[in-house]
């Protein structure tokens, strides 16, 4: 079964500096999908940005990019110029492509980062 | 907001008590999911369902029961309510050509 591992429970930045959350993922598959979401203190999960596994090119949207080593099975989140607003909990997730009825396709969390923002 | 809506928003049970709560969507997906949410867990799967009385259980179901008479409804029922369901309950639906979820706002139910 595929897991999702956030080693850092807990990370802090600074306003304006760069700031970049980990995840790994363990999984015998080639073609899967992996997200970052945000969740403020609003509850709402949000979605960050999404990564296909069969593409190498780094996803990025606007100050959120993430580094994607498939070998190494490594999918870390960069936020650039970090906001107050950034402050919240940051779930690393995966998915498999899956098939009708399956659960192949469900989507896995880790448990989660909580980054703090510093004015 | 994204056609998905969760109710109650919040609720305090008896443990003992039936208790269920519901999501709503408005967009006619065939996939949706309920997951819970705990401090150090994350979000864990409980059930999920994939049309019309098509469901199939998750990660950790035990406790829990689901039915989807129509598209748009998706319950989900703690048959018998204890402290360890004490949980901020997500449902989720996934899209149609997408690869992500998109969440409804959480149901917090507390079991005392």
């Amino acid at each position: 079964a595929q897991t999702v591992t956030q080693s850092q429970p807990e990370m802090s930045v600074q306003e304006a500096e760069t700031v970049t959350l980990s995840c790994t993922y363990d999984t015998s598959e080639s073609d899967y999908y992996l997200f970052w979401y945000k969740q403020p203190p609003s509850r709402q999960m949000i979605l960050v940005i999404r990564q296909e596994a069969y593409k190498q090119q780094n996803a990025t949207e606007n100050r959120f990019s993430v580094n994607f080593q498939k070998a190494a099975k490594s999918f870390s989140l960069k936020i650039s110029d970090s906001q107050l607003g950034d402050a919240a909990m940051y779930f690393c997730a995966y998915r498999s492509p899956g098939v009708y009825g399956g659960s192949q396709g469900n989507l896995i969390f880790g448990k989660g980062t909580k980054l703090s923002v510093k004015p | 907001d994204a056609g998905i809506t969760q109710s109650p928003r919040h609720k305090v049970t008896e443990t003992g008590t039936p208790v269920t709560l519901r999501c709503h969507q408005t967009e006619n997906h065939r996939y949706m999911y309920w997951y819970r949410q705990d401090p150090g867990h994350g979000l864990r799967l409980i059930h999920y369902s994939y049309g019309v009385k098509d469901t199939d259980k998750g990660e950790v179901s035990d406790g829990y029961s689901v039915s989807r008479s129509k598209t748009e409804d998706f319950l989900l029922t703690l048959e018998s309510a204890t402290s360890s369901q004490t949980s901020v309950y997500f449902c989720a639906i996934r899209r149609t050509g997408e690869d992500g979820y998109t969440f409804g706002s959480g149901t917090r139910l507390t079991v005392v």
